[in-house]
C-alpha cells in the first residue's frame, strides 16, 4: 500500500509567478486534505475534497488559491501570484470512507513553498 | 473557537529517561484529541487517540489520557530512545466542521 505522494517536494520561485503542487492520494481514499504548515506552527486546515467534491474551505484559502480533485483521485492546488508570505510547507492528507471523521489522516511529506 | 496548547520545545532527553509533553485544549463539546508525530523526512503519521473522557490512548509504548475535567491530554513515555526523536503534534477534532486542530508541536531530541 503506497502512501500519500506530494509533487514538487521543494518549489522555488519568485514572487508573482503561479505555482501548482500535486498530491496522489493512498488509493481507495475518497477524502482528501491540504494544510499548511509553516516555521515553528502546527499545520492548518486549507481545503478537504470528498471524492471529486470539494465540500469545506478554510477563510486561509484567499482567492488566489484554488484547489481541485477532478476525478476523485489526484489533487492539485494552485497559488497564483505567490507572495512571499505564501512560503510554507503544504501538506496533503487523505482517509478512509467513513461518514464521520475520525481523525486519522496519512500525510504526505509535504510540498515547501520558497517565494523569493 | 477550538484550539491546542502544547508545551514549547525543545525538549532534549538522555536514552531511557521520562518523557511527559503537555497538552491542553479548549473545545466546545467533547472533542476527540490526537497526538501526531513527524520523524526526520517523513510525514506526520497518527501516534494515538483517545475519543471520549477517561480513554487512555496508547502505541510504541507512548500514553495519554482524556481528561475533561482539567482539558488535558499529556503524551509520556516512560523510557524514551533515540529513535523517538521527533515532532510530537496534539490536535483535536470538535466543533462543527470535523477537521483536525493541531497544536504547535513539541520537537523531541534524544541523545545515547
Amino acid at each position: 500500500d503506497t502512501g500519500v505522494s506530494q509533487n514538487p517536494r521543494h518549489k522555488i520561485t519568485k514572487r508573482g509567478q503561479n505555482v501548482t503542487f500535486r498530491c496522489d492520494p493512498i488509493s481507495e481514499h475518497n477524502r482528501l486534505y491540504w494544510y499548511r504548515q509553516t516555521l515553528g506552527q502546527g499545520p492548518e486546515f486549507l481545503t478537504y475534497f470528498q471524492n471529486e467534491a470539494q465540500l469545506e474551505k478554510s477563510r486561509l484559502l484567499s482567492d488566489r488559491f484554488s484547489a481541485e480533485r477532478p476525478k476523485g483521485s489526484f489533487s492539485t492546488l494552485e497559488i497564483q501570484r505567490t507572495e512571499q508570505g505564501d512560503s510554507a510547507m503544504y501538506l496533503c492528507a487523505s482517509s478512509k470512507r467513513g461518514g464521520r471523521n475520525t481523525g486519522e489522516l496519512f500525510f504526505g511529506e509535504g510540498s515547501r513553498l520558497t517565494v523569493l | 473557537g477550538d484550539s491546542v496548547t502544547q508545551m514549547e520545545g525543545p525538549v532534549t532527553l538522555s536514552e531511557e529517561a521520562f518523557l511527559t509533553i503537555n497538552c491542553t485544549y479548549t473545545a466546545t463539546g467533547y472533542p476527540s484529541l490526537f497526538w501526531y508525530v513527524q520523524y526526520p523526512g517523513e510525514g506526520l503519521q497518527l501516534l494515538l487517540k483517545a475519543t471520549k473522557a477517561d480513554d487512555k490512548g496508547s502505541n510504541k509504548g507512548f500514553e495519554a489520557t482524556y481528561r475533561k475535567e482539567t482539558t488535558s491530554f499529556h503524551l509520556e513515555k516512560g523510557s524514551v530512545q533515540v529513535s523517538d526523536s521527533a515532532v510530537y503534534f496534539c490536535a483535536l477534532i470538535g466543533g462543527s466542521q470535523g477537521n483536525l486542530i493541531f497544536g504547535k508541536g513539541t520537537k523531541l531530541s534524544v541523545k545515547p
